[in-house]
């Protein structure tokens, strides 16, 4: 069975720290995910990397794929609290093009003001 | 926006009953998703479809079944609903030219089994 650990699973800061969540698998996938969601709505799609050892960024959160294609960090600096919510990641698995995705258990982010 | 809605958004039904719930999709993707999400397991596939009448089992489809018989709905029916399921329910769509396949979310529907 193919796990994605994410940890921590909860995080509270204050407004201005900075942070890093963890995505570790023992297994190889071909591109993996970040997702970002709010309660009461469905996740939202920050970012895909695709290459080992890809960095991207979007704004103050920047997102990285291990060399092997094992593992991926989100790294947000001066949070603030609009970043308030559970951060996803998911690896593509499975064999030919189904496009399946298994994710990580999540971690609830609270930026106190 | 991917338009993707699901009806109910939110459902209470008793134990033994059976429970339909509906995807729909207005941009003609061909692969379509369902999840359960509860604390502590992130989201789960339940079962998903490659087209018209063409679906597979997801790592935690028992008690579960689904059909779609055109390119826009995809629905899944608890047969008879347990406890066990009560569970957020989330619907995606893979979009077309995506590199890594990356997926996209209806809002959600909240089940309670009682």
């Amino acid at each position: 069975t193919q796990l994605l650990e994410q940890s921590p699973q909860f995080l509270s800061i204050q407004e201005g720290e900075n942070l890093t969540v963890y995505c570790n698998s023992s297994s190889v996938f071909s591109s993996l995910q970040w997702y970002r969601q709010e309660p009461g709505e469905g996740p939202v799609l920050l970012v895909t990397v695709v290459t080992g050892g890809e960095v991207k960024k979007l704004k103050r959160l920047t997102f990285q794929f291990g060399d092997a294609r094992k593992d991926s960090s989100l790294h947000i600096t001066a949070a603030q609290p609009g970043d308030t919510g559970l951060y996803l990641c998911a690896g593509a698995i499975g064999s030919g093009n189904t496009g399946k995705l298994i994710f990580g258990q999540g971690t609830t982010l609270q930026v106190k003001p | 926006d991917a338009g993707i809605t699901q009806s109910p958004r939110h459902k209470v039904t008793e134990t033994g009953t059976p429970v339909t719930l509906r995807c729909h999709q207005t941009e003609n993707h061909r692969y379509m998703y369902w999840y359960r999400q509860d604390p502590g397991h992130g989201l789960r596939l339940i079962h998903y479809s490659y087209g018209v009448k063409d679906t597979d089992k997801g790592e935690v489809s028992d008690g579960y079944s689904v059909s779609r018989s055109k390119t826009e709905d995809f629905l899944l029916t608890l047969e008879s609903a347990t406890s066990s399921q009560t569970s957020v329910y989330f619907c995606a769509i893979r979009s077309r030219g995506t590199v890594g396949n990356e997926q996209f979310f209806g809002p959600g529907t909240r089940l309670t089994v009682l």
